[in-house]
């Protein structure tokens, strides 16, 4: 069983609001990330972490920005949502080890009105 | 860089169908290969993983080998159930310094009564 959380699992908002997706794991991982899953089900990277103080942009381009103060936190923000953003969020993290298994939470559904 | 190539679907069969969902890919290196699920409205959950050549992941009464010599890890079920009805994603992580998660596009399965 993974402890990774994420919140919210669903939210709509309007257009132009700031929101922040929660993701937290309790597993001690220093690595996380961020995919990005459409309508279509293809999932992209949009974020990823190797540790504390460590981002970096991941393979599709995202308006959004991430943070990693702590280890066992990684928030994503949308300063200004648009309806282009609407979509499934999924983080995930690993342990450190190479083939470790990378654990996902359930995902937050982001609709932008 | 890396890359996945899975079988497109959506894939329909029969309970107790046996069940091949194809997968290919392209990396670098010596990657670890993952085939994940993703029922309605949840997050991905691991299915089974192999971390090396020759290497024979199993779980829930799937099967995939990893093939070195023909770049592939195909999911395989002998007889599969209406509970099987899923997404399935097949995933590679490249070796060290290049361990995000690369994913297919996914393969939609409906095992119908």
């Amino acid at each position: 069983e993974a402890d990774i959380y994420q919140t919210p699992r669903y939210l709509v908002i309007g257009t132009g609001k700031k929101i922040t997706l929660e993701c937290s794991q309790t597993m001690g991982h220093d690595k996380m990330y961020w995919y990005q899953q459409d309508p279509g089900m293809e999932l992209h990277l949009i974020h990823y972490s190797y540790g504390v103080n460590s981002t970096e942009k991941g393979d599709l381009s995202s308006e959004s920005t991430v943070s990693r103060i702590r280890t066992e936190h990684f928030p994503l923000t949308l300063e200004s949502a648009r309806p282009s953003h609407t979509s499934q969020y999924l983080c995930a993290s690993r342990g450190g080890q190479y083939g470790n298994t990378i654990y996902f939470g359930e995902g937050s559904w982001l609709t932008v009105v | 860089g890396n890359s996945v190539t899975q079988m497109e679907g959506p894939v329909t069969l029969s309970e107790e169908a046996f069940l091949t969902i194809n997968c290919t890919y392209t990396a670098t290196g010596y990657p670890s290969l993952f085939w994940y699920v993703q029922y309605p409205g949840e997050g991905l959950q691991l299915l089974l993983k192999a971390t090396k050549a020759d290497d024979k992941g199993s779980n829930k009464g799937f099967e995939a080998t990893y093939r070195k010599e023909t770049t592939s890890f195909h999911l395989e079920k002998g007889s599969v159930q209406v509970s099987d009805s899923a997404v399935y994603f097949c995933a590679l992580s490249g070796d060290f310094g290049n361990e995000k998660l690369t994913f297919g596009t996914g393969t939609r399965l409906t095992i119908i009564p």
